[in-house]
């Protein structure tokens, strides 16, 4: 079935550092795939999204490429910031019939320090 | 433009109760979904609203159950409560149900049964 694997967290990075934060995938079909960032008590928010092979998201210094071949999609960002500090999850979706089934990774918790 | 709204923001209640969540969603869109997010876990989906009918449903019991409005606003209704639906409920709309769609998360109401 579909699903979504994540690298466990926690992760601690000091400020400025490189972030890679790892996301595979299984899907039948051709998914879209999704990074959201949820910050301290509140809801999440996209943060990018790639539609087919090959596209890069990017956001705030956030960069995600959607990998076929691998069949991942990694978040990486240059140089973090301590307000970087939250949860990342990566999310497929799908078309199932007329529907769409969105798919979630567990979430990766992100602390930069400074 | 207001993004999605939720009320009310806390919640406390009573084993044995019930309870109703209030989502507005994002101008334009008319999709619902609701999620539940348990402390340090990803959201599990719930169920998922569109032209006033429940579309799609994950795993949850009957005691959860929803509605959608004309105005595509959404209710989240949760019967004879346990101690393990103590969560944060969040509220997703999207315009459409495609799978390039990306949600827009509201944050959420937290709900606490004693």
């Amino acid at each position: 079935g579909d699903s979504v694997t994540q690298m466990e967290g926690p992760v601690t990075l000091s400020e400025e550092a490189f972030l890679t934060i790892n996301c595979t995938y299984t899907a039948t079909g051709y998914p879209s795939l999704f990074w959201y960032v949820q910050y301290p008590g509140e809801g999440l928010q996209l943060l990018l999204k790639a539609t087919k092979a090959d596209d890069k998201g990017s956001n705030k210094g956030f960069e995600a490429t959607y990998r076929k071949e691998t069949t991942s999609f990694h978040l990486e960002k240059g140089s973090v910031q301590v307000s970087d500090s939250a949860v990342y999850f990566c999310a497929l979706s799908v078309n199932a019939g007329n529907n769409r089934k969105l798919i979630w990774g567990l979430g990766t918790s992100l602390a930069v320090n400074p | 433009d207001a993004g999605v709204t939720q009320s009310p923001t806390h919640l406390i209640k009573t084993r044995g109760q019930q309870v109703t969540l209030r989502c507005s969603p994002k101008s334009g869109h008319d999709t619902v979904s609701w999620y539940q997010q348990a402390l340090g876990q990803g959201p599990q989906f719930i169920f998922q609203y569109y032209e006033e009918e429940e579309r799609q449903r994950g795993n949850f019991p009957d005691r959860f159950s929803g509605h959608q409005f004309p105005n595509y606003s959404s209710e989240l209704n949760v019967n004879a409560l346990l101690l393990g639906d103590s969560a944060l409920y969040l509220c997703a709309s999207s315009p459409g149900q495609g799978r390039n769609s990306p949600l827009h998360f509201g944050n959420g109401t937290r709900l606490t049964v004693t």
